[in-house]
């Protein structure tokens, strides 16, 4: 059974870091892509960045570029989203998805991250 | 990136059919890209459902009912999610999503109330 575990969300001021870290298990991780999508309180998804399978490839959404970076460790099956100059618009639950077979074919539970101060 | 358009909400009494839609900008041809659907009740996460290119290039997500499927209108350069045989339990949001150019695109989401 696939799995997906997110951790590291809090609540942080405007200006802050975060890392945000996913544990996956139950897929041979280091085969697939993954990504990071959000979703804001009572919005819709918007998905954040992705990474290839040996992590050397990465790519953003416009409004993180620059600050937020998506890596992965794949001999410790985790993936990981560095969230730096967060504002008070990045406060969301942040979702680790996977592409096994087709793009968000799996889905963590979330973690929230919250930027107030 | 493109936007796309879902109408907020839609509602329909159990047993009948919903016929969600999800329009891409003039500029993007729905026939060029694979149009995936997703399902999120309330405190829970996205379910992946089903993915439609053409009748001969779709799937549906493991465990997804065959009352769950895709399809595009041409004309309104429109991806669809039919339901038919509406439940009780298919009262939730369900989001489109393209992915062109190393990107995913989703739309706003629609909220479907079976009444």
């Amino acid at each position: 059974e696939v799995q997906l575990l997110e951790s590291g969300g809090d609540l942080v001021q405007p200006g802050g870091s975060l890392r945000l870290s996913c544990a996956a298990s139950g897929f041979t991780f280091k085969n697939h892509d993954m990504s990071w999508v959000r979703q804001a309180p009572g919005k819709g998804l918007e998905w954040v960045a992705g990474i290839s399978i040996g992590g050397g490839s990465t790519f953003y959404t416009d409004s993180v570029r620059g600050r937020f970076t998506i890596s992965r460790d794949n001999p410790r099956n985790t993936l990981y989203l560095q969230l730096n100059s967060l504002r008070p618009e990045d406060t969301a639950v942040y979702y680790c998805v996977s592409t096994i077979i087709r793009p968000g074919d799996h889905w963590g539970q979330g973690t929230l991250v919250t930027v107030s101060s | 990136q493109p936007v796309l358009t879902q109408p907020p909400s839609f509602s329909a009494s159990p047993g009948e059919s919903a016929r969600l839609t999800c329009t891409l900008p003039s500029d993007i041809n729905v026939h060029a890209y694979n149009m995936y659907w997703y399902q999120q009740k309330p405190g829970s996460p996205p379910r992946y459902l089903l993915h439609y290119y053409s009748d001969s290039d779709k799937g549906q997500g493991s465990g997804v009912p065959s009352r769950f499927s895709g399809s595009k209108d041409a004309s309104a350069n429109t991806g669809i999610l039919l339901i038919s045989g509406l439940q009780s339990e298919d009262e939730a949001d369900y989001y489109c999503m393209i992915w062109p150019s190393n990107t995913w695109v989703f739309g706003g989401g629609t909220k479907l109330a079976v009444l």
